[in-house]
C-alpha cells in the first residue's frame, strides 16, 4: 500500500526566513510525485510534478526536489501570501483499467508572519 | 474561463436524507474524481470515472454513489448509509485520466449533518 508522511504538520516562519517542507513516500514503482497548496476552504491548486530521482522544478519561490525516498519543498525568502497548507501525493501502480489514482499526505500547514 | 464548478458551497444532511453534490467541468477532461478531506487526514478517493457511462469504486466508496451520464457532470449522492458523511468534499478532472496527469480541482462542498 502507497504511503506518504509530511512534515512537519505545522511551521510558523518570519518572512524572509527560509525552510524547507518534506515528503516521505513508500510506493511501489512511482508514477509521479505532486505537490498542490490548498488554502483554507478552497481546493487544492497545482504546483509541481516530480516523475524521478534527481528531478527538481522550480516556481518563484518554491523549488521542488526528490529523491528515491522523499521530496522536499524549498520556500526561499518567503511573503505572508505564502501561507497555506501544502498537500504531497504520489501515484504508484496503475489500478486495473487505468486511472489517476493518488495517495495523499496530511499537509504541512506553513504560516508567514511579518 | 476553464474550471470546475462544484455546488452548494455548504450543505446540511438531516438523518436518513440523500443529499447530491453538483460536479460540473467546462476543461473537456475526460477524467473525473470525487475525494473527501477530513481534519488531520489525507484526501481519500471516494470514486473516479474515466469516460461516460462508467465509474470506478475508490478507496472508501460504501454509502456513496455516481453517475456520469455527460462528460462535463458528475454528481455524487450521499445516502443515507454512510453515517459519518460529515467531510469536505472535493471534485477533480484530469486530461484523460491516465497516470501522470495533474489534477484539477473544485473549491469543494462542506457537508455537514444536522
Amino acid at each position: 500500500e502507497d504511503q506518504v508522511t509530511q512534515s512537519p504538520e505545522a511551521l510558523r516562519l518570519q518572512e524572509g526566513e527560509s525552510s524547507s517542507l518534506n515528503c516521505s513516500y513508500t510506493v511501489s514503482g512511482l508514477r509521479g510525485l505532486f505537490w498542490y497548496r490548498q488554502d483554507p476552504g478552497k481546493g487544492p491548486e497545482f504546483l509541481f510534478t516530480l516523475y524521478s530521482a534527481g528531478e527538481e522544478k522550480e516556481k518563484e519561490r518554491l523549488k521542488a526536489t526528490l529523491t528515491k525516498k522523499e521530496s522536499f519543498l524549498h520556500i526561499t525568502a518567503p511573503k505572508p501570501e505564502d501561507s497555506a497548507t501544502y498537500l504531497c501525493a504520489v501515484q504508484g501502480n496503475i489500478l486495473t483499467g487505468g486511472g489517476n489514482k493518488l495517495t495523499f499526505g496530511t499537509g504541512t500547514q506553513l504560516k508567514v508572519e511579518l | 474561463d476553464g474550471g470546475i464548478t462544484q455546488s452548494p458551497k455548504y450543505l446540511f444532511r438531516k438523518e436518513g436524507q440523500n443529499v447530491t453534490l453538483s460536479c460540473e467541468q467546462n476543461l473537456n477532461h475526460d477524467a473525473m474524481y470525487w475525494y473527501r478531506q477530513d481534519p488531520g487526514q489525507g484526501l481519500r478517493l471516494i470514486y473516479y470515472s474515466q469516460i461516460v457511462n462508467d465509474f470506478q469504486k475508490g478507496d472508501i466508496a460504501e454509502g456513496y454513489s455516481v453517475s456520469r451520464e455527460k462528460k462535463e457532470s458528475f454528481p455524487l449522492t450521499v445516502t443515507s448509509a454512510q453515517k459519518n458523511p460529515t467531510a469536505f468534499y472535493l471534485c477533480a478532472s484530469s486530461s484523460t485520466g491516465r497516470y501522470g496527469e495533474k489534477l484539477f480541482f473544485g473549491s469543494g462542498t462542506q457537508l455537514s449533518v444536522l
